[in-house]
């Protein structure tokens, strides 16, 4: 069965940076997207960018561009999100995704929740 | 970019049939057929229910259904069952800015 595992849950200082990873088991790593997305406290899903392994090429949306960094490990079947420069409205469950057969995310990890505060 | 415009709850009895609407602009949901939908239960992760418009991943119940119209997309869900009960949440392709966009998230009560 497709599954992400992310890592564990986090505390974090206002201005520090966090990495959170995401093993991927099932399927072959480097044919697929992986996308981060994630979701503030009561709030909706939010894009953040993702990793295209075989191109070894990231897209960031305008939001987070310049403090998020996106990375694979293909020998690993790893991705990677680093968002620097933390401040408390970062404080939420970050998901990893696959993509599906386009523009669709068809495997979610049970997500990583980061909670930013002093 | 802004998030797609989704109606905040939707809310209908067992074995009723809803939809929930996804409005966005020519430069997602109107342009393209990459609109996606999730179905996400309280502190799980989100489930993919329908991609490219209204096509279904293999094990999504067929009382699940999608399609479009100009730069709305909708969700029907038919024969509500209890565990239709979650946020639902639209997704698009988008040519301006980022990839994604998600909507705004719909509240589904079964009444």
């Amino acid at each position: 069965q497709d599954q992400l595992v992310q890592s564990g849950a986090e505390v974090k200082k206002p201005g520090s940076s966090v990495k959170v990873s995401c093993k991927a088991s099932g399927g072959t790593f480097s044919s697929y997207t992986f996308s981060w997305v994630r979701q503030a406290p009561g709030q909706g899903l939010e894009w953040m960018g993702r990793i295209i392994p075989i191109l070894d090429i990231a897209n960031y949306t305008q939001k987070f561009q310049g403090r998020v960094t996106i990375t694979a490990d293909k020998s690993t079947s790893t991705a990677y999100m680093e968002l620097n420069s933390l401040r408390s409205e970062d404080t939420a469950v970050y998901y990893c995704t696959r993509g599906g057969t386009s523009f669709d995310m068809d495997v979610w990890g049970k997500g990583t929740t980061i909670t930013v505060s002093s | 970019q802004s998030a797609l415009t989704q109606p905040a709850s939707v809310s209908g009895s067992p074995g009723q049939s809803i939809t929930i609407s996804c409005t966005g602009t020519s430069s997602d949901v109107g342009g393209y057929n990459y609109v996606s939908w999730y179905q996400q239960h309280p502190g799980k992760a989100p489930k993919l229910m329908i991609y490219e418009v209204n096509n279904r991943p293999s094990g999504i119940s067929n009382r699940f259904s999608g399609s479009k119209s100009g730069n709305t997309a909708s969700l029907t869900i038919s024969g509500l069952q209890a565990e239709d009960e979650a946020d639902y949440y639209c997704s698009s392709y988008t040519s301006i800015n980022t990839f994604y966009v998600f909507g705004t998230g719909t509240k589904v009560t079964v009444l």
